[in-house]
C-alpha cells in the first residue's frame, strides 16, 4: 500500500533559520508529489507541486522542493524562514493523479507542526 | 479563484443526533472529497464522488454517509453521530484539468457532546 512519512513532527527555528522538511514516500511507480501549508486558523492550499520535468520544484513564499525518484523523497526547504511560516504543513503522493480513473486520491503524510519564534 | 464554502465553521451536536455537514464548489469540479483532520492523525479521507450522485469509499467511511445530488454540492452525514467523531471536517474538490491542485474549504469543527 502507498504511505507518505514526515520525519519531523514538530520542528522549533528561530527567524533567519534554514527550514528543511523530511517527505519520503513508497509506490513505484508515476507519482504527482504536493506540499500543502496551513496557516493558523486557515484553510490547507497549496505550496508546491511535482508532476515531471525538473525535479526542483519553487513554490510560493520561497519555498521549493526538490523530488529524488532514487530515494523516494520530496523535501521541502526554505533558506531564510520568517515568523509568518509557523504552520502546519503536510506532504501528499498520488499515484499519477491526472491519469487514475476514479481513484483520485492523495495519500497524506501525518504533517509537521513548524513553529518560528522571532 | 476557486471557492470551497463548507456551510459551518462549528457544530456542537449531540451524541446520538443525526447530522449535516455541507459543502459547495463553485468550479464545476468533478471530483468532491470529504477528510477529517486529527492532531497527529494527518488528514484521512472519509468519501469521495467523481461524479453527481457516484461515491467511493475512503479509508474510515464508517459511521458516515454522502450525498451528491448536484455537481456544486457534496454533502457528509453522520447518521448517529458519537463522540469519537469530533474532529475537523475538511471539504476539497478538484477538476480534471491538468496540474491543478485540489481546493480545500475552511473546514467544519464539529464536536460531539
Amino acid at each position: 500500500a502507498q504511505s507518505v512519512s514526515q520525519h519531523n513532527h514538530h520542528v522549533i527555528l528561530s527567524e533567519a533559520a534554514s527550514l528543511e522538511l523530511g517527505c519520503n514516500y513508497s509506490y513505484g511507480g508515476t507519482v504527482n508529489l504536493f506540499w500543502y501549508v496551513q496557516y493558523p486558523g486557515q484553510h490547507l492550499q497549496l505550496l508546491l507541486k511535482y508532476f515531471s520535468g525538473d525535479p526542483l520544484v519553487k513554490g510560493i513564499k520561497g519555498f521549493e522542493a526538490e523530488f529524488i525518484k532514487s530515494k523516494f523523497s520530496f523535501n521541502l526547504r526554505k533558506p531564510s524562514v520568517q515568523w509568518s511560516d509557523t504552520a502546519e504543513y503536510f506532504c501528499a503522493v498520488s499515484a499519477d493523479f491526472y491519469n487514475a480513473g476514479n481513484n483520485r486520491k492523495l495519500i497524506w503524510g501525518l504533517g509537521t507542526s513548524l513553529a518560528v519564534n522571532p | 479563484d476557486v471557492k470551497v464554502t463548507q456551510s459551518s465553521r462549528y457544530l456542537v451536536k449531540r451524541t446520538g443526533e443525526k447530522v449535516f455537514l455541507e459543502c459547495v464548489q463553485d468550479m464545476d469540479h468533478e471530483n468532491m472529497f470529504w477528510y477529517r483532520q486529527d492532531p497527529g492523525l494527518g488528514l484521512r479521507l472519509i468519501y469521495f464522488s467523481y461524479d453527481v450522485k457516484m461515491k467511493e469509499k475512503g479509508d474510515i467511511p464508517e459511521g458516515y454517509s454522502v450525498s451528491r445530488e448536484k455537481k456544486e454540492r457534496f454533502s457528509l452525514i453522520l447518521e448517529s453521530a458519537s463522540t469519537n467523531q469530533t474532529s475537523m471536517y475538511l471539504c476539497a474538490s478538484i477538476g480534471y484539468i491538468h496540474n491543478s491542485p485540489l481546493h480545500f474549504g475552511n473546514g467544519t469543527r464539529l464536536t460531539v457532546t
